[in-house]
């Protein structure tokens, strides 16, 4: 079975602190991966994808991979309350059928930025 | 409108009631997707087209029907639902599935389905 392992939380941040979220995936094969928010009665939001093994940065946010370690990371800088919210780990997996690749989902990180 | 829409938002019906969600993407992408989401678990993928091809169907049971008439519209028939059915019910799409690296997907706002 192909996971995607994200610590549930919650965890609590102060405002302006640096809020780490991580997430570890088993499938090797893996070339996609992606960061979504979802606050709560909402819909999930695609806020980082990243393909390269390194950091990526756009505005407060920094995905890191390491696909030798299967490791992924989401960054957030000068965290703010309206941070606080569920993130998801996406990764491009070998799908259930076993036919194609297809996005898996960790349970999500409940983060909470506290002001 | 703009994105992924859902209608309806909210749905409450009877375990012997027939009823069906809609999904309409505007992004001009060829796969759409249905997820279910239970709280305090992942999303579940249920089904996914590709140019208005099943292509996968994650082992979920029969009394779940999707229909894909094109490659911006998906519904979801439901038909003789069980309690545990209730949860959120997400449409994605994305702009190419298959072996590709690239699966960038962005999700409709959910049906919130309660089943009594």
């Amino acid at each position: 079975q192909k996971e995607v392992e994200q610590n549930s939380g919650p965890l609590s941040v102060p405002e302006g602190a640096i809020a780490s979220l991580n997430c570890t995936y088993s499938d090797r094969g893996s070339q996609s991966f992606f960061w979504y928010r979802q606050y709560s009665g909402k819909s999930p939001e695609l806020i980082m994808s990243i393909y390269s093994n390194g950091d990526k940065e756009d505005g407060r946010f920094t995905a890191q991979l390491n696909k030798a370690s299967q490791y992924v990371s989401l960054l957030i800088r000068d965290s703010q309350p309206s941070d606080s919210a569920t993130y998801l780990c996406a990764v491009n997996m070998i799908s259930f059928s076993g036919s194609a690749r297809q996005l898996t989902f960790g349970s999500g990180t409940q983060l909470t930025v506290l002001p | 409108e703009t994105g992924v829409t859902q209608t309806p938002r909210h749905l409450v019906m009877g375990m012997t009631n027939k009823k069906s969600l809609k999904c309409e993407q505007h992004l001009g992408h060829n796969a759409m997707y249905w997820y279910k989401q239970s709280a305090k678990k992942p999303l579940e993928l249920m089904f996914v087209y590709n140019f208005k091809e099943q292509t996968e169907n994650n082992s979920v049971p029969s009394r779940f029907s999707p229909e894909c008439p094109n490659s911006s519209h998906l519904f979801l028939h439901l038909h003789t639902l069980q309690p545990e059915d209730s949860a959120l019910y997400l449409c994605a799409s994305s702009p190419v599935t298959s072996g590709g690296a690239l699966n960038e997907q962005f999700f409709g706002p959910g049906t919130r389905l309660t089943v009594l």
